[in-house]
């Protein structure tokens, strides 16, 4: 079974640029999630899915941050314009959700971003 | 809200060695869920046991195993035979059973010597 998919791997961009990341999950599960993780630092939920609908995006900074998850299987983070803070690993998971009574989360290898 | 403290940052052992990580986390919750996820260099978070607080029975994989102790809000990990592979951060999470979002500790760098 192939795990959950991340892209790009790295990147580096200057503040004020925009990026967008990519997340692919296992296939079928119905929930995904967007962590941002900083240096030092356990992940911090930013967005979850259920399909293609948010469940919760409360520590999600809407001014600057989108995702969407438009089919309900693959889905895009974006922050616009981004801040020297944001520097940190973007992990995305996924889980069956729970119809599938499944609550373990799966997690991609992360993208890594260098705000200069 | 949900917190999980970890008070350990840094441990190290020698190989083929028992160490235990602690873990106690805050919770007005009866449903719930608590994971022990390793981080190793590479970054791909990576699950390594999971426990239902409905379960009395501590959870076991392989050399791995949890303390859990609902009252006192503990769910410590135990590795047991511990090899350089397990050289990694360890993290805590707690997860709510209705909201099924992941709620971290700070981390746990462990270090296995030769």
């Amino acid at each position: 079974e192939a795990g959950v998919a991340q892209s790009p791997r790295y990147k580096i961009i200057e503040k004020r640029q925009s990026v967008a990341f990519w997340c692919n999950p296992i296939s079928g599960h119905a929930t995904l999630y967007w962590y941002q993780q900083i240096l030092g630092q356990g992940p911090k939920l930013l967005i979850q899915f259920q399909n293609n609908g948010v469940v919760d995006d409360s520590q999600l900074p809407k001014d600057r941050f989108s995702a969407e998850r438009l089919k309900g299987v693959d889905s895009t983070l974006k922050i616009q314009p981004a801040k020297l803070e944001d520097s940190a690993v973007y992990l995305c998971a996924s889980s069956l959700g729970p119809a599938g009574g499944q609550e373990t989360q799966y997690f991609g290898p992360g993208t890594r971003l260098l705000v200069l | 809200a949900q917190t999980v403290t970890q008070s350990q940052p840094e441990m190290s052992v020698q190989e083929a060695e028992t160490v235990t990580l602690s873990c106690t986390y805050d919770t007005s919750e009866s449903n719930y869920y608590l994971f022990w996820y390793k981080q190793p260099p590479s970054r791909q978070m990576i699950l390594v046991i999971r426990q239902e607080a409905y379960k009395q029975q501590n959870a076991t994989e392989n050399r791995f195993s949890v303390n859990f102790q609902k009252a006192a809000k503990s769910f410590s990990l135990k590795i047991s035979d511990s090899q350089l592979g397990d050289t990694a951060m360890y993290f805590c999470a707690f997860m709510n059973g209705g909201a099924q979002k992941l709620v971290f500790g700070q981390g746990t760098r462990l270090t296995i010597n030769p």
